[in-house]
This record gives C-alpha cells, sequence and structure tokens, in this order.
C-alpha cells in the first residue's frame, strides 16, 4: 500500500515549456487535490477532484489544467510554464465517507527560469 | 483574507523545552487538522479534532470550538520534533484552509 505517489519529485523547465505532473493513490479515494506551496503562504488548492472523470478549480487555477480519467490518478498539466510557477507542489487525497483526513504525496519541486 | 492564522511563525528551543504553536481561525469548521512537514520531506497528519482534546506521544492537541482556537503542545521537545507545524481546517462545505506554518527548530 503505497498511498499517495508523485511523479516526479523535480523538474526545471524553460519559460514555455510543457510538463505534467502525475498524482497516484491506490486507497481508492474519491477526492484528489493538487496544491502549490510557497514560502510565507499556506497550502493553496489549484483544481481538485470528487470523483473520477470531474474537475473543478480551486483557488489558483490560471495557467493549470486536470485530467482524472481514472479514480487512481490525477493529472497536473503546465501548457506553457511561467517563472510564477516556480513552487512545491503536492498531490493529496481523501475518501469520501469517514474522517476527513487528508493524505499527501511527497511533493515535487519545479523551477521555471 | 486568511482563514487560518498561526503563531509563531518561527520558535527555537532548546531541547526538553516544552512548546506551544497556537492557530486561529474565522469560518465555521467541521475539523480541524495538525500536520507536520519535514525539510524536504512531505506533509504528514498528526491529529484530526473537532473538539477536546487528543494526545499522540509527547504530542498534545486542543481545540476551543468557542473561541475558534487550537494549540499543539510538544513536551519534552526534541531535535528530530524540528519541522514546520501546519493548522488546516475544514470547513463544512469540504474546503481545506491552511495556516502559513510554524517553523520549529530544536536545539540540542
Amino acid at each position: 500500500n503505497a498511498g499517495v505517489t508523485q511523479t516526479p519529485k523535480f523538474r526545471v523547465l524553460k519559460t514555455g515549456q510543457s510538463m505534467t505532473l502525475l498524482c497516484a493513490q491506490d486507497m481508492n479515494h474519491e477526492y484528489m487535490y493538487w496544491y502549490r506551496q510557497d514560502p510565507g503562504m499556506g497550502l493553496r488548492l489549484i483544481h481538485y477532484s470528487v470523483g473520477e472523470g470531474t474537475t473543478a478549480k480551486g483557488e489558483v487555477p490560471d495557467g493549470y489544467n486536470v485530467s482524472r480519467l481514472k479514480k487512481q490518478n490525477f493529472l497536473l498539466g503546465l501548457e506553457s510554464a511561467a517563472p510564477s510557477q516556480t513552487s512545491v507542489y503536492f498531490c493529496a487525497s481523501r475518501p469520501d465517507r469517514g474522517p476527513e483526513k487528508l493524505f499527501f504525496g511527497s511533493g515535487t519541486q519545479l523551477s521555471v527560469l | 483574507k486568511n482563514e487560518v492564522e498561526q503563531s509563531p511563525q518561527n520558535l527555537t528551543a532548546q531541547e526538553g523545552e516544552f512548546i506551544t504553536i497556537n492557530c486561529s481561525y474565522s469560518v465555521g469548521i467541521s475539523a480541524l487538522h495538525w500536520l507536520q512537514q519535514h525539510p524536504g520531506g512531505g506533509i504528514v497528519s498528526l491529529f484530526m479534532l473537532s473538539s477536546g482534546k487528543k494526545k499522540h506521544g509527547r504530542l498534545i492537541a486542543t481545540i476551543n470550538i468557542q473561541e475558534k482556537h487550537s494549540s499543539l503542545h510538544i513536551t519534552a521537545s526534541h531535535p528530530r520534533d524540528s519541522a514546520v507545524y501546519i493548522c488546516a481546517v475544514i470547513e463544512w462545505g469540504n474546503q481545506f484552509y491552511f495556516g502559513t506554518g510554524t517553523s520549529l527548530t530544536v536545539i540540542p
């Protein structure tokens, strides 16, 4: 039982390049989230999903897209990376019933030059 | 607008000291989490509580729903407790809000 797995752990992009971050969970959770963490700020919600095939915008969605084609996977895409997207990205998941406990991935450090 | 405020932002303690980190929030919540983040590491949930008090080893978390306030206490602090501690609340309607974290350093 691996929990929540994020790939890659580190990435450096040039401005304008694209990439996809993958989040996979093996706990059969309905809810999945993508957050970014920046110095001096709390975790901010980018996009989230309440189930397979559904996505919704969070607090800071601009410049990002997501897809949840399979229940266990939640992908975060950057179509044209900008330096302002340099951040640490965390994926999280939780079940739709029972304790409202979040399970986090180990994070992705992204630098956009 | 910050729905969750933590204090202090930074804290340095000598090994063995009793530590308190505070969290205040402004929204109605169904539960509150205390999270721990080690340098370069992921985030793990220490406690989830909706009332009263919980204890796990040297860590104690309390919450006062009427005052919208929670505290995380660490008794007999140890250098391995050095981490960032984050308060997070779950608003009715399932939105999570996070504090900016308290960076704790425990010196041997």
